[in-house]
């Protein structure tokens, strides 16, 4: 049992470019989120997920873009970086009984 | 909305000493979550307690729901226990509310 797996860990992008990062979680969650967290501060939710097919905007999700085709994957896409989208991204799952699954976490930073 | 207050926001202790962390919350609440953030910036969940008290090992929490608080206990602090503690609360739209945290750093 993985939990909730983040890919990559690190990486560096040129601004403009495009990237998704990937999170898996094996453990049959329903609900799935991506969340940012920027330098000395809280986590802030950028989408989540109820299901397969069902997503919906959290609190900061302009310049991204999420899909939901499995349980399992839920992946984050960056189109256009900017530098203010630096920062660390955390995928979770969650389930009413055991409440919330964090992945590793994958520190981007733009250029 | 619902706010989430924790304290102290910083704490520095001995290595061996014991701490009890706070977690105010303004209303009703589904659930709540005590978090630690290592200094690797890894989120581990300690706790899932929406009411009652749980121990795991030298942590253990309390919440008490209808005066809208719980209280995360450290026992024997070790280095390793460095870092934030998070307490987030589910409320009814599938979105955590977060406190601010307390950042705890151990020293030997």
């Amino acid at each position: 049992n993985a939990g909730v797996t983040q890919t990559p860990k690190f990486r560096i992008l040129k601004i403009g470019q495009s990237m998704t990062l990937q999170c898996t979680q094996d453990m049959n969650h329903n609900y799935m989120y991506w969340y940012r967290q920027d330098p000395g501060m809280g986590l802030k939710l950028i989408y989540y997920s109820v299901g397969a097919g069902i997503t919906d905007k959290g609190e900061v999700p302009n310049g991204y873009n999420v899909s939901r085709s499995t349980t399992e994957d839920f992946p984050l896409r960056l189109e256009l970086a900017a530098p203010s989208q630096t920062s660390v991204y955390f995928c979770a799952s969650s389930s009413p009984d055991y409440g919330y699954t964090f992945g590793s976490g994958t520190r981007l930073t733009v250029v | 909305g619902i706010q989430v207050e924790q304290s102290p926001p910083d704490l520095i202790l001995q290595e061996g000493a014991n701490s009890t962390l706070r977690c105010n919350f303004s209303d009703s609440v589904n659930n709540l979550q005590w978090f630690h953030q290592n200094p690797w910036g890894q989120l581990i969940n300690l706790f899932y307690i929406p009411s009652g008290t749980k121990q795991n090992g030298r942590l253990s929490a309390t919440t008490v729901a209808t005066e809208r608080y719980s209280l995360l206990y450290i026992s024997s602090s070790q280095t390793t226990d460095s870092g934030v503690y998070f307490c987030a609360v589910d409320a009814s739209n599938y979105q955590l509310i977060w406190g601010a945290g307390t950042k705890l750093i151990i020293k030997p």
